[in-house]
């Protein structure tokens, strides 16, 4: 099956903007979706597809794409944007399933 | 409002059988691929099945195969997980998510998620 790779841990000062990256060979072939998770509550999507971001999610929140490498770009980051985040795509190994990323914790300084 | 509201987690002894439930609301449930999504105490999140929207075709993790069946039934719009020869490593929170696919577009994603229920498999 496909792996996805993702730094565990990235910091960012309060208003600055952070780029969390996610790898993989699958990431040839499908767009990432990225989940945030804070402690004790269910993932949440907030960007899909080639950069998209459903209803609700704040538009500092953005993706992009480059060969076997997709970003999630928070521009601005906020302290409620302290949580995990992570990365999902399709395996693309044949086995019509999905695969995450290991996750990244954003801690905001 | 879409929701998503899993059930039937709980303690089981290893070998044992436990039957999860997702009740949904708020979409047309028959219109969707439905998946299960696992997260073990303190890790990260891992795929563990899909379903069709008539059930004709599911896939599962390597992990699970033979052991966990993804079920639906659309009358009642409900998502279930009947896990058999339970190990001390399926111990974590099942999601319920819905799965939006388009795979014309390259593209598949989980949204919304339920609120997850836990499974704890320990003698």
């Amino acid at each position: 099956s496909s792996e996805l790779t993702q730094d565990p841990a990235v910091s960012v000062a309060l208003g600055q903007t952070v780029r969390i990256t996610c790898q993989g060979d699958s990431l040839r072939s499908y767009y990432a979706s990225w989940y945030q998770q804070k402690p004790g509550q269910a993932p949440v999507l907030v960007i899909y597809g080639k950069n998209n971001r459903p209803s609700g999610i704040p538009d500092r929140f953005s993706g992009s794409s480059s060969g076997n490498t997709a970003s999630l770009t928070i521009t601005g980051a906020q302290a409620e944007d302290e949580a995990d985040y992570y990365c999902n795509s399709r395996d693309s190994s044949g086995n019509h399933g999905e695969v995450f990323g290991g996750g990244t914790k954003l801690t905001v300084l | 409002e879409v929701q998503l509201v899993e059930s039937g987690g709980g303690l089981v002894q290893p070998g044992g059988s436990l039957r999860l439930s997702c009740a949904a609301s708020g979409f047309t449930f028959s219109s969707y691929w439905m998946s299960w999504v696992r997260q073990a105490p303190g890790k990260g999140l891992e795929w563990v099945a899909n379903i069709k929207q008539d059930g004709s075709e599911k896939y599962y993790v390597d992990s699970v195969k033979g052991r966990f069946t993804i079920s639906r039934d659309n009358a009642k719009n409900s998502l279930y997980l009947q896990m058999n020869s339970l190990r001390a490593e399926d111990t974590a929170v099942y999601y319920c998510a819905r799965l939006g696919l388009q795979l014309w577009l390259n593209q598949a994603w989980f949204d919304p998620w339920g609120q997850g229920t836990l499974v704890t498999v320990s003698s």
